[in-house]
């Protein structure tokens, strides 16, 4: 089955750009199956989406992100990452790479997630 | 202040039944938009419950299920368990907002 793991930095300091990336395993990230996607979730609080690639290479972002945000997929390496410009403290989050079922509508499966820190 | 509106907290005794609801608007639920649901244990990531307002995934229990009607949706868990403590989370697509949306998250405690 498919599975997804995020690896990149922990710690990233304010207004620098946060870079993350994302494996794909189990299927080919070209399959067509899914969207590529990435939530976050501040420590306490809820579920945010910030985005998602389709392997054509169209994006969808949250508006509330959209200026500094850039998902992009390396198909060679079956990897999909993020980009977040402009970090400050309220970036501070765990992050998720999860692959969002075309079919079906619903995050599955998600990566462990990873806990990057906004600070100096 | 999330586009989907849980109750921050539910709780019941083992055995029992409860129910958490999802609300939303016109644009979503309301407009036909699917409800999914989620539950996180603690320091784990999201695992999926209910697609398609009513669906289950293989290997999830039969005591979980969902429902829809109007701008509303609900999970509802009878036969509560002890490993059923966790924070439960819906999603559905948001057409004003043009982005998949979560509600706020709903703690469940076992009594």
């Amino acid at each position: 089955q498919v599975q997804l793991q995020e690896s990149g930095p922990g710690l990233v300091k304010p207004s620098q750009t946060l870079s993350l990336t994302c494996t794909v395993s189990g299927d080919s990230i070209s399959s067509g199956n899914y969207y590529w996607s990435w939530i976050r979730q501040p420590a306490g609080k809820g579920l945010e989406c910030i985005g998602h690639i389709y392997t054509s290479g169209s994006t969808n972002y949250n508006p509330s992100l959209k200026s500094r945000v850039t998902i992009s997929v390396d198909t060679s390496k079956n990897q999909f990452s993020l980009k977040l410009t402009s970090v400050t403290a309220a970036d501070t989050a765990v992050y998720y790479c999860a692959a969002l079922n075309r079919g079906k509508d619903c995050f599955d499966p998600w990566g462990q997630g990873t806990l990057v820190t906004a600070s100096s | 202040q999330s586009v989907l509106t849980q109750p921050p907290s539910v709780s019941g005794a083992p055995g029992q039944r409860v129910t958490i609801s999802c609300t939303g608007s016109s644009s979503n639920i309301g407009a036909g938009y699917a409800v999914q649901w989620y539950q996180q244990l603690p320091g784990t990531a999201p695992k999926l419950l209910i697609y398609a307002n009513t669906n289950r995934p293989s290997g999830v229990p039969d005591r979980f299920s969902g429902s829809k009607s109007g701008t509303s949706a609900s999970l509802a868990i009878t036969g509560l368990q002890a490993e059923d403590e966790a924070d439960y989370y819906c999603q559905s697509y948001d057409s004003s907002l043009s982005v998949w949306v979560f509600g706020g998250g709903t703690k469940l405690t076992v009594l």
